[in-house]
């Protein structure tokens, strides 16, 4: 059973445009979500994140919304860059008591120059 | 600071055969995990251990054992491997819980034929 699911596979943007990389949950007890980005033969690292008490988080050109009546949230990449191209995970922790921190399938996002 | 290091880098398997993949941190991380990457599957939880002396059994931990030998060391053996074990191996680590991001080491890919 996906906890986390992001239902797109692969996002095609040109450079300049906004990216948009979408993450559904199912499992309300999720208090914490995170963004990583992985280019290949390299490990997940560390974008954005949001707490749950918070709808909106910002870094830079990077910002995480988050909808948790839907369980949905989305990372904008404005503008996008050639160097943004790489796959997107989504993750989400549980509150204090357990340590399990559970990923998305994956968006692969391609800038287009 | 080398983060996460995970040995050895690749490495292919007979089925059947056993091996043990390292891993260690040197940010005096508490939690550590192993994740595996499959296409279209993300990264799945195999297995987590909270601190020094503590496992827990992830998303996907059948075929998979796991040792915490001390702080800095977490590793995940293959009692005998299945080519169903085909996948690129993550080690993360974190400093705690909830609110806190993971860092991943370079991966293992491992192919068992």
């Amino acid at each position: 059973d996906q906890q986390v699911k992001q239902n797109s596979p692969s996002l095609s943007v040109q450079e300049g445009r906004i990216s948009i990389l979408n993450c559904d949950y199912t499992n309300s007890m999720f208090d914490y979500f995170l963004w990583y980005k992985k280019y290949p033969a390299e490990g997940p690292t560390f974008l954005i994140s949001i707490s749950s008490i918070k709808d909106k988080n910002e870094d830079g050109r990077f910002t995480v919304f988050l909808n948790k009546s839907a369980k949905h949230l989305s990372l904008h990449i404005v503008p996008s860059q050639p160097g943004d191209s790489a796959v997107y995970f989504c993750a989400a922790s549980f509150p204090s008591g357990t340590y399990k921190y559970i990923f998305g399938t994956g968006t692969r996002l391609k800038v287009l120059a | 600071n080398a983060g996460v290091t995970q040995t050895p880098k690749f490495q292919v398997l007979k089925t059947g055969q056993s091996m043990t993949l390292q891993c260690a941190q040197d940010m005096n991380h508490n939690s550590m995990y192993w994740y595996r990457q499959d296409p279209g599957m993300g990264l799945r939880l195999i297995y987590y251990s909270a601190s020094e002396g503590t496992t827990d059994k992830g998303e996907v931990p059948n075929g998979y054992n796991v040792s915490r030998l001390n702080k800095r060391e977490f590793s995940l053996r293959l009692e005998s491997a299945a080519p169903s074990q085909t996948s690129v191996y993550f080690c993360a680590s974190r400093r705690g819980q909830g609110d806190t991001e993971a860092f991943f080491g370079q991966g293992t890919r491992l192919t068992v034929v």
